[in-house]
C-alpha cells in the first residue's frame, strides 16, 4: 500500500541548531514530493516540492530537501533554525498513477529561544 | 487576494444532526479536496473533485457527502452516520487535478460534538 512515514513526531531544538526531519515513502513508479508547513494559527502552506531534475531542492525560509531515490527518502534540512520555525511539518507524496496526495502524520518542531 | 475561505471557523453539532462545512475558492482552480486532520494522524483525504459536477471518494469517505455544482464551491456535509466527527477539517484546491500541482489550503473548520 502507498504510505508516507515521518520518523519524528515531536522535535525540540535550540535556536541555531541544525535540523533534519526524516521522510520515507512507499510508492511505485514516478513520484512527486512535497513538504508543507503549518505555523501556529496559520493555514497549511507549501515549503518546497520536487518533481524532477536536481534532487536537492531549495524552498522558502532557508529550507532544503534532498530526494534520494534509492532510499525512498525526502528529508528536510535547515542548517540553523530560528524560533520562528516552530511549526508542524508534513511530508507528502503523489504518484503520476493517480491524482491523490498522501500525507505523513506530521512532525511538531519546537524551537527554544 | 486570491485564496480559500472556509466557514465557519468553529462548528458545534448535536448528536444525530447533519452539518455542512463551506469551502469557497477564488483561485480559478479546477480541483478541490477535503481532508480531516486529527492529532498524530496527519491529513486524511475524505473527498476530492477534479471538475464541476464530478467527485470521488477519498480514503475515509464514510459518513460524509459533498457536491460540486460550481467551480468555486465544494461544501462538505458531515452526516449523522459519521460516528466520530470531532476533528479539524481542511479544504484545499489545486490548479488542476494532476499529481504534481501543489495544493493551497484554507484555514480550516474545527467541528465539535455537543
Amino acid at each position: 500500500a502507498q504510505s508516507v512515514s515521518q520518523h519524528n513526531h515531536h522535535v525540540i531544538l535550540s535556536e541555531a541548531a541544525s535540523l533534519e526531519l526524516g521522510c520515507n515513502y512507499s510508492y511505485g513508479g514516478t513520484v512527486n514530493l512535497f513538504w508543507y508547513v503549518q505555523y501556529p494559527g496559520q493555514h497549511l502552506q507549501l515549503l518546497l516540492k520536487y518533481f524532477s531534475g536536481d534532487p536537492l531542492v531549495k524552498g522558502i525560509k532557508g529550507f532544503e530537501a534532498e530526494f534520494i531515490k534509492s532510499k525512498f527518502s525526502f528529508n528536510l534540512r535547515k542548517p540553523s533554525v530560528q524560533w520562528s520555525d516552530t511549526a508542524e511539518y508534513f511530508c507528502a507524496v503523489s504518484s503520476q498513477r493517480d491524482d491523490k496526495i498522501i500525507f505523513g502524520k506530521g512532525t511538531r518542531l519546537h524551537i527554544l529561544p | 487576494d486570491g485564496g480559500i475561505t472556509q466557514s465557519p471557523k468553529y462548528l458545534f453539532r448535536k448528536e444525530g444532526q447533519n452539518v455542512t462545512l463551506s469551502c469557497e475558492q477564488n483561485l480559478n482552480h479546477d480541483a478541490m479536496y477535503w481532508y480531516r486532520q486529527d492529532p498524530g494522524q496527519g491529513l486524511r483525504l475524505i473527498y476530492y473533485s477534479q471538475i464541476v459536477n464530478d467527485f470521488q471518494k477519498g480514503d475515509i469517505a464514510e459518513g460524509y457527502s459533498v457536491s460540486r455544482e460550481k467551480k468555486e464551491s465544494f461544501p462538505l456535509t458531515v452526516t449523522s452516520a459519521q460516528k466520530n466527527p470531532t476533528a479539524f477539517y481542511l479544504c484545499a484546491s489545486s490548479l488542476q487535478g494532476i499529481s504534481n500541482q501543489p495544493q493551497h489550503f484554507g484555514d480550516g473548520t474545527r467541528l465539535s460534538i455537543l
